[in-house]
């Protein structure tokens, strides 16, 4: 009965090489995100899906393109992975409410090591 | 631009002590502002708060805004060992007509026993 998924938990790939992580959530929400969070444990937005229309979308490389297949699905695939790419990625998930900004679930994490 | 900061950065503390996690933010089109302990894996939630001046508690956690002064507490009284965790303030905002989070940089608390 796991909320909020992601796989792999853990990716370890030499640089240029491209990969994905994949994201589901079991919750009903109708918002996912994707998160970076460096080696200062500093957490920060990449995207937002609601309802697959992508509505927030970070100063990202654009090696990097989410893509959301259904509402409960948010994949991530980066192109020409660099060293600095190595990182935890969370993917999280709310309702969304147009007044307020809330609760946010997040899945485990996938930390990707690029060599 | 957009700023949270979080102090202090790390704390180490003995079982029994009272601690105090403070989060300034300046921030536009501020909604919320959310606390959150990540241990090994994903911050899970603690708090979220909206209004000035009304504290929210969850047994020995309690927390408080101040939109005035722009700031936070995190108060966990009588702590404990499972209580050593990264603690995150994430501050909710509206822009382009969707909310997002901005997180600052996380207090490390060590419990020892």
């Amino acid at each position: 009965d796991t909320a909020v998924s992601q796989t792999p938990k853990y990716l370890v790939t030499q640089m240029g090489n491209d990969k994905s992580i994949k994201c589901e959530q079991n919750l009903g929400h109708d918002t996912m995100y994707w998160y970076k969070q460096d080696s200062k444990k500093f957490l920060k937005i990449m995207f937002s899906y609601n309802n697959k229309e992508l509505i927030i979308n970070e100063t990202v490389p654009n090696r990097f393109s989410p893509k959301s297949p259904d509402k409960a699905h948010l994949n991530l695939h980066i192109n020409s992975l660099e060293l600095g790419d190595s990182a935890v990625y969370f993917c999280a998930s709310s309702l969304r409410d147009r007044g307020s900004v809330g609760e946010q679930y997040f899945g485990p994490g996938t930390r990707l090591t690029v060599t | 631009e957009d700023k949270v900061v979080q102090s202090p950065l790390s704390l180490v503390v003995h079982e029994g002590d009272t601690v105090t996690l403070n989060c300034s933010y300046e921030v536009t089109n501020f909604r919320s502002l959310l606390w959150y302990k990540q241990e090994k894996k994903a911050p899970t939630f603690l708090f979220m708060l909206t209004s000035s001046g009304i504290e929210k508690k969850s047994g020995r956690l309690s927390s408080i805004l101040d939109k005035k002064e722009l700031f936070s507490i995190l108060n966990i009284t009588a702590t404990q060992t499972g209580d050593s965790a990264v603690y995150l303030c994430a501050v909710g905002k509206f822009s382009s007509n969707t909310g997002k989070l901005i997180f600052g940089q996380g207090t490390t608390l060590q419990v020892k026993p």
